[in-house]
């Protein structure tokens, strides 16, 4: 199965600045089959990117993903306090569907 | 919009199965195209995929857990299930329903926290 690793673990930032934050795929992710998640304290993960780049529904401009092969990026620009939330990569290229062990945003 | 919602027993004893429902809420569960799935968060080890269902009854199933889950669906009653054999305090964690779109899980349940203890 493809293990993905994130990194920072915890990225402790202020409001206005920019977080960039790294999955790394132990092999190949094809078509760029990767999303990013939100989790908020108390709540389901929320869907915020797929096919590496591509916005959810409803999701705002601050966030941009990209990348491709082994190493994705999220990137939070103009960082809000309601950012303040774990964020999770998974892949969907191979079975079985796998999740990073996410990386905590602190604001 | 639609909305999932999981039921269950929150405490299962070591060695018994876990049984969870989710009810699917405005939309068709027989829509094409959509998997209704099951993830678990376990409190140190993160999200893991269990398995999904499609409306049609084809199954598929994490294969490190495989061999102890079952899930299943009635369209009539638009809902779908797990059923997990031999639970151990390894199983502790929050079970997640969600909906699989393109690979991705674009809809979640709010969780519901299932505990193994005796």
């Amino acid at each position: 199965e493809i293990v993905l690793t994130q990194s920072p673990g915890t990225l402790s930032l202020s409001p206005g600045e920019r977080a960039t934050l790294s999955c790394r795929a132990s092999q190949r992710v094809s078509g760029s089959n990767l999303a990013w998640y939100q989790q908020k304290r108390g709540q389901a993960p929320k869907l915020l990117m797929f096919a590496a780049s591509t916005r959810a529904a409803g999701i705002p401009d601050r966030f941009s993903g990209s990348g491709s092969g082994t190493d994705f990026t999220l990137t939070i620009d103009r960082l809000e306090p309601e950012d303040c939330a774990v964020y999770y990569c998974q892949q969907y290229s191979n079975s079985p569907e796998t999740f990073g062990g996410g990386t905590q945003v602190e604001i | 919009q639609v909305q999932l919602q999981e039921s269950g027993p929150g405490l299962v004893k070591p060695s018994q199965t876990l049984s969870l429902m989710c009810i699917v809420s405005g939309g068709s569960i027989s829509s094409g195209g959509y998997y209704w799935s099951w993830i678990r968060q376990h409190p140190e080890t993160g999200l893991e995929w269990i398995g999904y269902i499609y409306y049609s009854g084809s199954t598929y199933y994490n294969p490190s857990l495989k061999s102890r889950v079952t899930i299943s669906i009635d369209t009539s009653k638009s809902q779908f299930s797990l059923r997990m054999t031999s639970m151990t305090a390894a199983d502790t964690a929050i079970y997640y329903c969600a909906r699989r779109n393109l690979g991705t899980f674009d809809v979640w349940g709010q969780g519901t926290m299932v505990t193994v203890s005796s």
